[in-house]
């Protein structure tokens, strides 16, 4: 069981350029959360998606940011126009979505994002 | 908006030492308080967790403490050893929303 994947496990971009971040979940479980990782900020939740749906984006940046997840097997998290701001480990988690968020999440390995 | 604050930042311990880690949040709705552990180069894992109707709980060497009341959680951590080396965080979320807020996390290091 390779649990939650990610990737890239790194990326470089130019500042400006677009970036896409890719997460597969856990097989059977209907909750996915992106988080972003940095020294300063810590763990900060980013969105959050239920059986496919969105439903809490409150930590989205809205101009650049956005998410999706076309099925059940995948999530993508797309920065545009990154910023060096931006640089950060991009954390995918995973969870049964059962009882909301008292479901264990499982953490993918992340994606560190470096803009120059 | 809502924060979880943790104490200390980081600790260094004798193998064996016993330690503390407080937290406490600002959201009186929360209402469930997952902890995850992340060691160096691996993924943050899930270790412990309570919810606001209890007082305790213990998992081998874990034992967490909650105060509804002060809105303050501690987290106890017995005869460490060096691979409880990790930052630990402390995190909550409310009833039927999926938004978990973190600390910042506590850097436990183990001496051998």
């Amino acid at each position: 069981n390779a649990g939650v994947i990610q990737t890239p496990r790194h990326k470089v971009t130019g500042k400006g350029q677009e970036a896409t971040l890719w997460c597969e979940p856990i097989s059977g479980h209907s909750a996915v959360f992106w988080y972003r990782q940095t020294i300063v900020q810590g763990l900060e939740f980013l969105t959050y998606f239920r059986n496919q749906a969105p439903i809490d984006d409150s930590g989205m940046p809205k101009e650049r940011f956005s998410a999706q997840m076309p099925n059940q097997s995948h999530s993508t998290l797309k920065i545009q126009s990154t910023q060096p701001q931006d640089s950060a480990v991009y954390l995918c988690a995973s969870s049964l979505g059962t009882g909301g968020a008292r479901a264990e999440q499982f953490f993918g390995p992340g994606t560190r994002l470096t803009v120059l | 908006g809502e924060q979880v604050e943790q104490l200390p930042s980081s600790l260094i311990v004798q193998e064996g030492a016993s330690v503390l880690i407080n937290c406490s949040y600002t959201d009186s709705a929360s209402v469930y308080f997952p902890w995850y552990k992340q060691e160096p180069g691996k993924r943050l894992q899930f270790i412990i967790d309570i919810r606001s109707n209890m007082e305790r709980k213990q998992n081998q060497r874990l034992t967490l403490l909650f105060d509804k009341k002060t809105k303050h959680l501690s987290l106890h951590i017995t005869a460490t050893q060096p691979g409880d080396s990790a930052i630990y965080f402390c995190s909550a979320s409310r009833t039927n929303a999926y938004k978990v807020i973190f600390g910042k996390g506590t850097h436990l290091h183990v001496l051998p």
